[in-house]
């Protein structure tokens, strides 16, 4: 079957460095997708890994390892508005995506 | 650009009526659309997808005759929740991508959250 695997929650500091870590097996890989999805809104896109290595936009960044099946979101000076669920999908091989089941990160002053 | 808009933001109805959502691509044309579920603390669901034209393809366990997609247009989709009962209470979120196939991003609308009473 396909799973993509992620942290429920995280706590972190304002001003701090945290990375939420998503492990996938799927049939299939065309791209992996973060989305930031704060209570009662939808989400909204964050970054596409396709490639291994890693890609940095501003305070996030995102890394790929394909054949670990491993990703990581990395967001840098964390501020009170990174609060929300972080979102891991994967496009499959029918380019539907598989997504997570979102990590809550929780930012305390 | 790539704007994806839901109407209405939110709906009450009576147990028993149908309501139906719109989903609307502002600034592109969208030749796939999906209609996703969300129900509170979990993760997205996959209703169906849909290609402009054609019949949507509906995912396992969702049923078609319950919920009607349309996508009439390159910048229209509706998804109608006929007979609602308090179990269909949820978030409903569309999304829209510009290309058919391949690694896409897909844009999403703000959701409709409907409760049925």
């Amino acid at each position: 079957g396909q799973n993509i695997d992620q942290p429920t929650e995280m706590t972190a500091t304002e001003g701090a460095i945290v990375q939420i870590n998503c492990t996938y097996q799927t049939s299939g890989f065309n791209g992996l997708f973060w989305y930031q999805q704060h209570a009662g809104e939808a989400p909204t896109f964050l970054s596409y890994n396709v490639l291994d290595g890693l890609e940095e936009k501003g305070r996030f960044s995102s890394f790929l390892s394909r054949s670990k099946g491993y990703s990581y979101l990395l967001l840098k000076e964390l501020q009170m508005k990174d609060s929300a669920s972080y979102l891991c999908a994967v496009m499959d091989s029918n380019y539907q995506l598989i997504w997570g089941a979102g990590t809550k990160l929780i930012i305390k002053p | 650009g790539a704007v994806v808009s839901q109407h209405p933001s939110w709906v009450i109805c009576k147990s028993g009526t149908s309501v139906k959502i719109e989903c609307r691509s502002l600034d592109f044309q969208a030749t796939t659309m999906f209609w996703y579920r969300q129900f509170p603390k979990q993760s997205l669901m996959l209703m169906a997808t849909s290609n402009e034209g054609s019949k949507a393809t509906y995912e396992q366990g969702v049923e078609k005759d319950k919920f009607l997609i349309n996508h009439a247009s390159l910048t229209l989709s509706t998804l109608t929740v006929t007979s609602a009962h308090p179990e269909d209470s949820s978030f409903y979120i569309c999304s829209a991508s510009p290309l058919a196939g391949g690694p896409n991003e897909q844009f999403f609308g703000p959701g409709t959250r409907l409760t049925v009473l």
